[in-house]
């Protein structure tokens, strides 16, 4: 099936620990993207790619950082410099240049311990 | 800062009937679309709309775009108990290259009473 995954499905982190949310697409969209949504609320963008190798700060990256090796994998570290982590991570994924239509994975609900 | 603001916030309604959701926006858009969220699940993707379209049709959803106030609306036709969800707007802001990043609104949530 193509689509994109997104794993574990539930993260508990420990204080001062980083964890790491995992987003793999088989798609082959050139784009991906990070947003945090806190209960009742939008997405807000946290990270975005548009290439391998190259990504940028959405609206609320602090605390946060990524990669992009590959063009499938786009994995987001939550850091322990963020304070309040607690929030459900989705990974979304598009072809770049046309409509921007978004695909998204399932989702990440990460949980402070 | 939120782009999107969607109204009403929650919506309930009876089965059969039909479901208007509105999106207000701030900036110039190339595009505004619509996404649907089931409780604990992604997005997935309803219709887009064009800044030169006024208004756009797919099965039982109707959309309509006005530039000049900067709003949308979504209309929901005969809605069914499955439609239950959260509905989010995103505009696509107007840029000089390939893709950009989109801005969601903060939701309106749709009940549907059986």
């Amino acid at each position: 099936d193509g689509g994109i995954t997104q794993s574990p499905k539930y993260l508990f982190r420990k204080e001062g620990q980083n964890v790491t949310l995992s987003c793999e697409q088989n798609l082959n969209h050139d784009a991906m993207y990070w947003y945090r949504q806190d209960p009742g609320q939008g997405l807000r963008l946290i990270y975005y790619s548009q290439i391998v190798n190259d990504f940028q700060k959405g609206d609320i990256a602090e605390g946060y950082s990524v990669s992009r090796e590959k063009k499938e994998s786009f994995p987001l570290t939550v850091t322990s410099a963020q304070k309040n982590p607690t929030a459900f991570y989705l990974c979304a994924s598009s072809i770049r240049g046309v409509k921007n239509i978004q695909y998204f994975g399932a989702g990440t609900r990460l949980s402070v311990l | 800062s939120q782009q999107g603001e969607e109204d009403p916030q929650a919506l309930s309604i009876q089965e059969g009937e039909n479901a208007t959701m509105n999106c207000s926006y701030k900036t110039s858009i190339n595009n505004l679309q619509w996404y649907r969220q089931n409780s604990g699940r992604g997005l997935v993707h309803l219709i887009l709309i064009r800044s030169n379209e006024r208004e756009k049709h797919s099965g039982r959803l109707r959309v309509t775009l006005d530039t000049s106030k900067k709003s949308s609306s979504l209309l929901i036709t005969a809605s069914r108990a499955a439609d239950t969800a959260s509905y989010f707007c995103a505009t696509d802001s107007r840029s000089n290259f390939g893709n950009e990043k989109l801005t969601f609104g903060t939701g309106t949530r749709l009940t549907i009473i059986p």
